[in-house]
């Protein structure tokens, strides 16, 4: 069973559309998060969530809008898609809010916008 | 606020040979520190993590690294590498105490290339 899942693994889209990036997690963990990794593989996080509770918001543009329905799943909405979004983005989850809980990460979606 | 800095892109090393991949970190408060590592077209996998204590930290796959508080330091180390261990390495710090978040802030990661 696949810890964290995300999908689509890839997403081929054209500048100006919407999608969306789903990730469930199995754990039974209380903290989701995103995660961008850009083309010189550097990550830096998006958001993340605490049993359905935004807790970081990081500077990211307001195209870009998570998800929690419940605290297994963390969706991520992007709208009107420009080229500098093609990247992995990287879903993840951790136990609990403390930071000595370890993150495990889905395998990543990575964007291509054409 | 706090940065982390791998100092090698790119490390290559020929199979069964010692190999250290460089982490320093810049924080005006303590931080838990972790090596993640991320094989191609994959997730990031937990190598080891420092929270407290002993200072020498095993992990899995037969890596360890050592924390160093006087040089802020976070070195990796493998005694004999496989070509199974070519894949990218992140260093990462969080910070502990109330109100964290377990937001893990990454270095530019090390890219470890295991020649036969």
């Amino acid at each position: 069973d696949t810890a964290v899942s995300q999908t689509p693994k890839y997403l081929v889209t054209q500048m100006g559309n919407d999608k969306s990036i789903k990730c469930e997690q199995n754990l039974g963990h209380d903290t989701m998060y995103w995660y961008k990794q850009d083309s010189k593989k550097f990550l830096k996080i998006m958001f993340s969530y605490n049993n359905k509770e935004l807790i970081i918001n990081e500077t990211v543009p307001n195209r870009f809008s998570p998800k929690s329905p419940d605290k297994a799943h963390l969706n991520l909405h992007i709208n009107s898609l420009e080229l500098g979004d093609s990247a992995v983005y990287f879903c993840a989850s951790s136990l609990a809010r403390g930071a000595n809980t370890e993150a495990f990460f889905g395998q990543g979606t990575r964007l291509t916008v054409v | 606020a706090q940065s982390v800095t791998q100092l090698d892109s790119q490390v290559p090393v020929f199979e069964e040979a010692p190999v250290e991949l460089r982490c320093n970190y810049s924080s005006s408060v303590s931080v838990y520190l972790f090596w993640y590592v991320q094989y191609p077209n994959q997730g990031l996998q937990l190598l080891l993590k420092y929270l407290s204590g002993s200072t020498l930290v095993k992990g899995i796959n037969g890596f360890e690294a050592e924390f160093n508080k006087s040089q802020t330091s976070f070195h990796l180390r493998k005694p004999s590498v496989h070509i199974s261990d070519t894949a990218e390495y992140f260093c990462a710090v969080t910070l502990p105490g109330s109100g964290n978040t377990g937001k893990l802030i990454f270095g530019q990661g090390t890219t470890l290339q295991v020649k036969p």
